[in-house]
Formats: structure tokens, C-alpha cells, sequence
């Protein structure tokens, strides 16, 4: 079955302490990115990768990390949490322009 | 610049149709898309509509888009319970390799018994 896992679903950390949420897609997607997606704002692109080891920043990069040395993972890397990152957050995967994205399930992120 | 503006809510009864409008600003949108978020979910592609084609149609969704006024719409005929959920209009954007997404604030449909 076609998907994008996401790893942790949940989390609640305090504020400063890294953390690392894990995406995997099985679909061998040159294309993956991360998203946020906050109440009245909708999805915003946090780092985009056009394939491995290849990595660019999207609208709101600022505090997150992101790693792209095998194909089918994607970490999103938050090396001091802070609590305006409390947020819900997706990976998303594709095969380039006009090809559906599909979507992880979300993890809600919580930083005290 | 990029901008997707979308009403945050919509209010259907059950078996009328629903129309849900969004407008979008980048001229140079390759694809424009209607994805549906359920609650505790992720997002799940419904449908998308080539920036040249004036309509598509696909089973109870008719997609209707106007590039002159950048307007996209999405019907739903025969609105059910199940099609409770929020829907967020996205236009992809090719820029310098990054194909990204820019997506409305979602529309929250609640089908009224």
C-alpha cells in the first residue's frame, strides 16, 4: 500500500529540548516536504527536497532542521523547541509537478 | 506574490448541493487542487484540475475553474453526512525546482440533518 508514515503521531516536549519527527514514504518519490498547519493560516511549507541529499528551504524554515540521505526518509529536525512551534505538522511526498501529493497522517506537536 | 483565499465556513443541508469558492493570485499555478481533511486525518487528494481546462467533473464533484478571475470552485451534489470535513484549495506552484504548494486556510463544511 502507497503511504507516508510520520512518527510520532502525538508529542508533548518542553520548550528547548530536540526532538525529531520521522517521515517515510514507500513510493520511491524524488520530491518530499514538510508543511505546518496552524487554525486560519492552512498549510504552510516549512523545507522541501528535490531528492537525496538535496534540500531547500520553504516559507517558515526558521527553527527546524531537515536531513535527506536515503530516499524514502525525510526528518524534521527541532533542535530547541520553542512554543510558537506548537503546531500540527505533515510530510508530504510526490513525484514532482501535476503527480497527486500524498500525505502523512499528521503529529500534533505541543511544546511547553 | 502567492496568496489562496478561502471562507472558513460553509453550512449544507443534508442532499443539497455544496459550493465551496476559493480564489488564488499567482497567475503562473500549474495545478490547482482540492484536497479534504477529515478530523484526526491527514489530507486526502479529492481532485485537481489542469490551469487550462474550464472544468472537470468526477462522479459527485464538478470542479469549475475561471483563470481570468482566479476562481476555483468545487460542487458536491447530493451533500452527505460523510462529506463532513474541511476543504482546502492548494495551487501548485513550479519555481526553480521547488513544486510547492500553497494551500487556503480550508473551508470547515457542516452538513445540517
Amino acid at each position: 500500500e502507497a503511504q507516508v508514515t510520520q512518527n510520532p503521531r502525538y508529542l508533548i516536549t518542553v520548550t528547548g529540548k530536540k526532538l525529531t519527527v520521522t517521515c517515510s514514504q514507500n513510493m520511491n518519490h524524488e520530491y518530499m516536504s514538510w508543511y505546518r498547519q496552524d487554525p486560519g493560516l492552512g498549510l504552510r511549507q516549512i523545507y522541501y527536497s528535490m531528492n537525496v541529499e538535496v534540500t531547500d528551504k520553504g516559507d517558515v524554515p526558521e527553527g527546524y532542521k531537515v536531513s535527506r540521505k536515503e530516499k524514502r526518509n525525510f526528518p524534521l529536525i527541532l533542535e530547541s523547541p520553542s512554543p510558537n512551534q506548537t503546531s500540527l505538522y505533515f510530510c508530504a511526498s510526490s513525484n514532482r509537478v501535476g503527480t497527486e501529493a500524498f500525505f502523512g497522517q499528521g503529529t500534533r506537536l505541543t511544546v511547553v | 506574490g502567492e496568496d489562496v483565499e478561502q471562507s472558513l465556513f460553509l453550512s449544507v443541508r443534508e442532499g443539497d448541493s455544496s459550493v465551496i469558492n476559493c480564489t488564488y493570485t499567482d497567475s503562473s499555478s500549474t495545478y490547482l487542487y482540492w484536497y479534504k481533511q477529515e478530523p484526526g486525518a491527514g489530507l486526502q487528494l479529492l481532485t485537481y484540475i489542469f490551469s487550462n481546462m474550464d472544468m472537470k467533473q468526477d462522479q459527485r464533484l464538478t470542479v469549475l475553474l475561471n483563470k481570468k478571475d482566479k476562481h476555483l470552485s468545487l460542487r458536491i451534489a447530493d451533500t452527505q453526512t460523510g462529506d463532513s470535513a474541511i476543504y482546502f484549495c492548494a495551487e501548485s506552484i513550479s519555481n526553480f525546482g521547488n513544486e510547492k504548494l500553497t494551500f487556503g486556510t480550508g473551508t470547515r463544511l457542516t452538513i445540517i440533518p
